[in-house]
């Protein structure tokens, strides 16, 4: 089955720092999506890619569809302490209805 | 608009029972898609459901199964309760516009199982 391998697992940082995460996978997607994660709450939509290449930014946030459609990576620039969470990037391939296929997260930690 | 709600938000159960979580998705969504969350296997999708119709199914035994009603409002239940099922349950919802398609999630169902 498909698997999305996310990278780093997790990062310490100072305030300030620019922050890249990305993730690969085995198989070819069609969506690529990025969400943060804060304790006991759901993912919150962060950027939604569409097109293979597509480089896509949110504030502070920078996101890219890999042209190969088996990457993309997420940059954060001038982290704030409120950038903490687990970050998640997940992919949907095909006519694959409503399933979304997960990373493993990447916990970020900044330092004030 | 609001965004989509889960209830209950936490639950205890004892092993061997079942149990029930509800899903409103956003006004206009017509999917529904469940996802478990645990530390060991991280997110996992459970199923899909559009206009009443499971289109989709993850790799999860008979004991989940869940269902959508004609105002888009999905259920999905959990029998026979084992320890393993304790997770935070997820219920997203999408919109399909011009063949892109999101899925927003909701804060979940925090279920612990004794």
């Amino acid at each position: 089955g498909q698997q999305l391998n996310q990278s780093p697992q997790s990062m310490f940082i100072q305030e300030g720092e620019d922050v890249s995460m990305n993730c690969t996978s085995s198989s070819i997607f069609n969506t690529w999506l990025w969400y943060k994660q804060d304790p006991g709450e759901g993912p919150v939509l962060l950027i939604a890619l569409y097109k293979a290449g597509e480089l896509t930014s949110n504030g502070r946030l920078t996101a890219q569809f890999g042209i190969t459609r088996k990457d993309s990576f997420l940059n954060i620039s001038a982290s704030i302490p409120s950038d903490v969470g687990i970050y998640f990037c997940a992919g949907r391939g095909g006519t694959s209805y409503g399933k979304l296929t997960f990373g493993q997260g990447t916990i970020l930690t900044v330092h004030p | 608009k609001a965004g989509v709600t889960q209830t209950p938000r936490y639950l205890i159960k004892t092993r061997g029972q079942q149990v029930t979580l509800s899903c409103s998705p956003i006004s206009g969504h017509r999917s529904v898609s469940w996802y478990q969350q645990t530390p060991g296997q991280g997110l996992q999708f459970l199923f899909e459901y559009f206009s009443e119709t499971q289109r989709n199914k993850g790799n999860f035994p008979g004991r989940f199964s869940g269902r959508q009603f004609s105002n888009s409002r999905s259920e999905m239940n959990v029998s026979t309760l084992e320890l393993g099922d304790s997770a935070l349950y997820l219920c997203a919802s999408s919109l399909v516009v011009a063949g892109q398609e999101t899925q927003y999630f909701g804060p979940g169902t925090r279920l612990l199982v004794l």
